[in-house]
């Protein structure tokens, strides 16, 4: 996981309430993205970014915003969480054809 | 869209037994498929691909098959040992290899290798 950090590696949110997720990556390299994981269906893509100020979104990003003001950074956040939104958190960074992750942020929503 | 298939899990094995984790896809064009593990606590890393059909992907013992005529890219490992016991995601990029970060993945099979 070296060169992406993610933080924090874990929070619990009451439903309604707003926060952000970090993503910082040392590797300068365009392209970013993120990953929610839940049991049974795998990693689905929330938002992606192909550089600085450029982001759009991927299958499942109902209730996400993201932004991309520098190379480095690339925070998601939740607005009003909802308890469909208790999951564990990637980021990501694409070198080549092959993503480093973060470690990821485990999210609880009440 | 795209979507991947992987097998039913927990696959659950002794030490040195033979292991295939079965992946299936479905995608238009010319896809690079991909298998990521997952140790407990960790993210996901990058264990083998192939980026065309009938390239082979090999990395620490674990090895798959880019198969186009059978949609396939299962895992296959000769001797498990208890540190392979992890998550294992089938994933394909799509974009003729330039994904931007997007990969679609399976939903992962829990192996857990005993003693």
């Amino acid at each position: 996981n070296a060169g992406v950090t993610q933080t924090p590696k874990f929070q619990v949110l009451k439903t309604g309430q707003s926060m952000t997720l970090q993503c910082a990556q040392d590797m300068n390299h365009e392209y970013m993205s993120w990953y929610r994981q839940d049991p049974g269906m795998g990693l689905r893509l929330i938002h992606y970014s192909v550089g600085a100020g450029i982001t759009d979104q991927g299958e499942v990003p109902n209730g996400y915003n993201v932004s991309r003001s520098t190379t480095e950074d690339f925070p998601l956040r939740l607005l009003s969480a909802a308890p469909s939104q208790t999951s564990v958190y990637f980021c990501a960074v694409q070198i080549g054809q092959k993503l480093f992750f973060g470690s990821g942020t485990q999210l609880s929503v009440l | 869209g795209d979507s991947v298939t992987q097998m039913e899990g927990p696959v659950t094995l002794s030490e040195e037994a033979f292991l295939t984790i079965n992946c299936t896809y479905t995608a238009t064009g010319y896809p690079s498929l991909f298998w990521y593990v997952q140790y407990p606590g960790e993210g996901l890393q990058l264990l083998l691909k192939a980026t065309k059909a009938d390239d082979k992907g090999s990395n620490k013992g674990f090895e798959a098959t880019y198969r186009k005529e059978t949609t396939s890219f299962h895992l296959e490992k000769g001797s498990v040992q208890v540190s392979d016991s992890a998550v294992y995601f089938c994933a394909l990029a799509n974009a003729g290899g330039t994904s931007y970060g997007k990969l679609t993945f399976g939903q992962g099979t829990i192996l857990t290798v005993h003693p």
